[in-house]
């Protein structure tokens, strides 16, 4: 079985303010896991990933996460917010069952000028 | 480089009517291909996915059906639409590899509003 759970359904955050958005998951076997980032009335869009090898990934925008086994969490950061990053972020975990990845619930992102 | 398009973008149709969203994908071969669902305010609802032709996994109970009749088209489809099924239609595809999904690509989506 796989599973994520993200921690606080909305965050907000000063223009220029650390971002940090969290994400736990669970997967039975050694997890892929993914960070999306969804603007309004738009599709999903792949911001980073971490399958094997370096645990600290980095992405587009600035952006980067952690992969932390013995917390099981990928959490997201970025050292400073842009009012461009206000968007709706999702954590993903593809574990053990072949077919599909498991989303979290997502976290919306507000920037503050 | 792949490409994938839903169409269309945004539909109303009254209560009763019928439903055909389509999907279709270009630049890779057998995909893996789902529907989701998000509904307003809240996340995404994986309703159907098929990692081949004519195999759809169906996640939730609903009126709605999915089918693939070609390796890269996905259509969703419901015979009489309920109020409960307004909301914005996603299609991804996904490469499977390493025993796993990988990361997926969406669509832009169909806003699909029922009156």
């Amino acid at each position: 079985a796989q599973s994520v759970t993200q921690l606080g359904s909305h965050v907000s955050v000063s223009e220029g303010a650390l971002v940090l958005l969290r994400c736990n998951y669970s997967s039975s076997v050694p997890p892929y896991l993914f960070w999306y980032v969804q603007y309004p009335n738009q599709g999903l869009q792949l911001l980073l990933k971490y399958t094997t090898g370096a645990t600290l990934v980095k992405g587009i925008n600035g952006f980067e996460a952690e992969f932390k086994k013995s917390e099981t969490s990928f959490h997201l950061t970025k050292p400073s917010a842009h009012m461009s990053d206000a968007a709706e972020y999702f954590c993903a975990v593809s574990g053990a069952n072949a077919g599909k990845s498991t989303f979290g619930d997502g976290t919306t992102l507000t920037v503050k000028p | 480089s792949q490409t994938i398009h839903q169409w269309p973008a945004t539909l109303v149709q009254p209560v009763g009517s019928p439903l055909s969203l389509e999907c279709t994908v270009e630049g890779t071969s057998n995909p893996n291909l789902y529907w989701y669902r998000q509904a307003a305010g809240r996340g995404l609802q994986l309703l159907f996915y098929s990692v081949g032709i004519g195999q759809i996994s169906s996640e939730v109970p609903q009126n709605l059906s999915a089918s693939r009749p070609q390796d890269r088209q996905f259509i969703l489809s419901s015979k009489k639409l309920l109020l409960s099924d307004s909301g914005f239609y996603l299609c991804a595809w996904s490469v499977h590899w390493g025993g796993r999904i990988n990361e997926q690509y969406f669509g832009p989506g169909t806003r699909l509003t029922v009156t």
